[in-house]
């Protein structure tokens, strides 16, 4: 079955620890979202990518980095300089063609401060 | 940017009955999207109106949109416990990358 793969499910980051989430589809699509969710709170965009080599920053880019060398992968790193990196994290995709398409999400990664 | 919010935050009914929830928003948009959560997990797509469309129909599920008053409702029919979950709406904004801005939700649980 197609869809998006996010790993790790859970994941602890240190004082002064870069970590990295990783993003996997295998729909074909071309864009690929960064989304953060803060408890009671909606998703606020971090990054996103329509096409291999090519990103742009959200409203929230600052602390984060990404990559998307491959289509299917587009992994997020949280660097140290993102102070409160404690939040549910989920990737998304869509066709990113033709206009404001359904996106589909995986189920996410938790990061929690050591 | 957060565009849409829904009303009400959370909302509590009995199985079989109906759930109604708002979404409004600010500018105007190509077209407005409600997603389902449950708890832990990732978002999933449930319907999609365009903004020439006034209501839509997906099973127990019908949108309605009225752009003149950028707002927004979905109402689940004849709910079940397995409809518990919170509710999002999306829209399209003056993003590029077609990314959507969301809301913060509406957390509906259904008892038995």
């Amino acid at each position: 079955d197609g869809g998006i793969t996010q790993s790790p499910k859970y994941l602890f980051r240190k004082e002064g620890q870069n970590v990295t989430l990783s993003c996997e589809q295998n729909l074909n699509h071309d864009a690929m979202y960064w989304y953060r969710q803060d408890p009671g709170q909606g998703l606020r965009l971090i990054y996103y990518s329509q096409i291999v080599n090519d990103f742009q920053k959200g409203d929230i880019a600052e602390g984060y980095s990404v990559s998307r060398e491959k289509k299917e992968s587009f992994p997020l790193t949280v660097t140290s300089a993102q102070k409160n990196p404690t939040a549910f994290y989920l990737c998304a995709s869509n066709t990113g063609t033709g206009g404001y398409q359904p996106q589909h999400f995986g189920d996410g990664t938790r990061l929690s401060i050591l | 940017s957060q565009q849409g919010e829904e009303d009400p935050q959370a909302l509590s009914i009995q199985e079989g009955e109906n759930a109604t929830m708002n979404c409004s928003y600010k500018t105007s948009i190509n077209n407005l999207q409600w997603y389902r959560q449950n708890s832990g997990r990732g978002l999933v797509h449930l319907i999609l109106i365009r903004s020439n469309e006034r209501e839509k129909h997906s099973g127990r599920l019908r949108v309605t949109l009225d752009t003149s008053k950028k707002s927004s409702s979905l109402l689940i029919t004849a709910s079940r416990a397995a409809d518990t979950a919170s509710y999002f709406c999306a829209t399209d904004g003056s993003n590029s990358g077609y990314a959507l801005n969301f809301g913060k939700g509406t957390s509906l649980l259904v008892t038995p």
